[in-house]
């Protein structure tokens, strides 16, 4: 099985700062024969599903601001919140499909304001 | 957009079972995987597997393996997981979710399962 770990578990970021989140997998997630990281990332707030914010590791979904961005490839990625609002307050998550069917998430990462 | 609407939530008995629905409107329900997804309180996300409905056939984390079955009606849209044989670590909200062609990209609204003697 592929093993997602995420980087830092929480961090607190001031409105406007920068928040960065790693994501590694234990084998890499990038498929040769379409040159394409089969790494998603998604959003969870309290009491909420998850979103769904990036896939092929850079991908932002539709409607998503492009204030967030994913990039990265094989086996380390990052998520990136260019400029922190108080509604990204939430736990995030990265996934990893290249195993499809079946798929795995990271253990999460917390992001709060300082 | 595709929306999912699962059933209510669930007090369940150690060693009893567990049948959550999922029924989804609006948009093509066969041809898109239908996975099923579970949070244990305070916890991350767990795939406990899923379906494409017009194949049929599901695939199981290893984990839920001989416990978990996953089911569709096309007729009514609507996509089941039934677990079996609780434990009070199955305690969780348990989420449906369709692809949108490559990742769960529709999501419901979460189905709290308690299992509690």
């Amino acid at each position: 099985d592929i093993v997602m770990t995420q980087s830092p578990d929480s961090l607190a970021v001031s409105l406007g700062e920068r928040a960065t989140i790693n994501c590694k997998s234990s084998q890499s997630v990038l498929y040769s024969s379409n040159n394409k990281n089969y790494l998603a990332w998604y959003q969870q707030k309290p009491g909420q599903p998850p979103k769904l914010l990036i896939y092929w590791a850079s991908t932002r979904e539709s409607g998503v601001p492009d204030r967030f961005s994913g990039s990265g490839s094989g086996t380390d990625f990052t998520l990136t919140i260019s400029s922190l609002q108080a509604e990204d307050v939430a736990v995030y998550y990265c996934q990893q499909y290249y195993s499809t069917p079946s798929f795995t998430f990271g253990p999460g990462t917390k992001v709060d304001i300082k | 957009q595709v929306q999912l609407v699962q059933s209510g939530a669930e007090v369940k008995k150690p060693g009893s079972s567990v049948k959550v629905s999922c029924k989804a409107s609006g948009g093509t329900f066969s041809s898109y995987a239908i996975s099923w997804v579970r949070q244990a309180p305070g916890q991350g996300l767990e795939w406990m597997g899923g379906i494409i409905p017009i194949f049929g056939t599901a695939n199981y984390a290893q984990k839920f393996q001989g416990r978990v079955t996953i089911t569709t009606d096309e007729s009514t849209s609507t996509a089941y997981m039934e677990l079996s044989s609780l434990r009070s670590e199955d305690t969780a909200v348990y989420y449906c979710a369709r692809d949108q062609g490559v990742v769960p990209a529709d999501w419901g609204q979460g189905t709290l399962v308690t299992v509690s003697s």
